[in-house]
C-alpha cells in the first residue's frame, strides 16, 4: 500500500466551477497534512495546510481533514484558469522526518 | 529574504559521468532534503540532512549521496549516471518545526542523461 494516494486525473472543469481533489494516506497517527500545486515544469508550492479534522479555509481554497477515514481533500472553488495544475497531497508521517508525496492530480480550468 | 536557491538550473551528461547538484536554504531553515521528481510523478524523497549528518534516507542507491555544509547549504552527488537519473531533482528546506510549516521547495535542477 502506498504511504499516500491521490485520484489520479487527469481533472477536467469549467471556469467558476468547484474542483474537488482527494487524497488518502496509509499512517492512521499522521498529523500534519499539506496541499501543493505545481505548474508545469515549474517546482512544487505550498498552499495549504491542516493538521485538526474539519474545514480549513483559505480565500478559494478549502482542506478537508478526516483523520479516522484517514483522508484529506481539496476543493478550489470558483475555478480560475490560472488554477490549472497539477496538485500535490503531502503528509508527514508519525516516527518520520520526511514529507511524503502522492503521485498528484492534474486539473485543467476550461474557459 | 531570499527562498531556496539551487543551482545549476539545467545540466546534460552522460552516462556513466558524475554530477553534483547544489543547494542553499531558506533563511531561518536548517534542515534540507532532496528529492527525485520524474515526469507526471510525484517527488520521491531521496535524504534528508540535518546538522550536517544524513538524517533519514529513502529508496536510492548508495550512488546517491549528499552533504550538508555548517551554513546549512547542501549538496547532491549522484555516480556512474544512469538514462533512469534523468529527472527533475528538488531541494526543500524547512525550520526544526516543519509539522506546521511544511517544506519550501527550490525552483529545481533539471537533468538529462544522454
Amino acid at each position: 500500500q502506498k504511504e499516500v494516494e491521490q485520484n489520479s486525473g487527469p481533472l477536467s472543469v469549467p471556469e467558476g466551477a468547484i474542483a474537488s481533489l482527494n487524497c488518502t494516506y496509509s499512517d492512521r497517527v499522521s498529523q500534519s497534512f499539506f496541499w501543493y500545486r505545481q505548474y508545469s515544469g515549474k517546482s512544487p508550492e505550498l498552499i495549504m495546510s491542516i493538521y485538526s479534522n474539519g474545514d480549513k479555509e483559505d480565500g478559494r481554497f478549502t482542506a478537508q481533514l478526516n483523520k479516522a477515514s484517514q483522508y484529506v481533500s481539496l476543493l478550489i472553488r470558483d475555478s480560475q484558469p490560472s488554477d490549472s495544475a497539477t496538485y500535490l497531497c503531502a503528509v508527514l508521517l508519525s516516527n518520520d522526518y520526511k514529507l511524503s508525496f502522492g503521485a498528484g492530480t492534474t486539473v485543467t480550468v476550461r474557459a | 529574504d531570499a527562498g531556496v536557491t539551487q543551482s545549476p538550473t539545467h545540466l546534460i551528461k552522460t552516462r556513466g559521468q558524475q554530477v553534483t547538484l547544489r543547494c542553499s536554504p531558506k533563511s531561518g531553515h536548517d534542515t534540507v532534503s532532496w528529492y527525485q521528481q520524474a515526469l507526471g510523478q510525484g517527488p520521491q524523497f531521496i535524504f534528508q540532512y540535518y546538522e550536517e549528518e544524513e538524517r533519514q534516507r529513502g529508496n536510492f542507491p548508495d550512488r546517491f549521496s549528499g552533504h550538508q555544509y555548517p551554513n546549512y547549504s547542501s549538496e547532491l552527488n549522484v555516480n556512474a549516471l544512469l538514462l533512469g537519473d534523468s529527472a527533475l531533482y528538488l531541494c526543500a528546506s524547512s525550520p526544526w518545526d516543519s509539522d506546521y510549516y511544511g517544506y519550501t521547495f527550490g525552483s529545481g535542477t533539471r537533468l538529462t542523461v544522454v
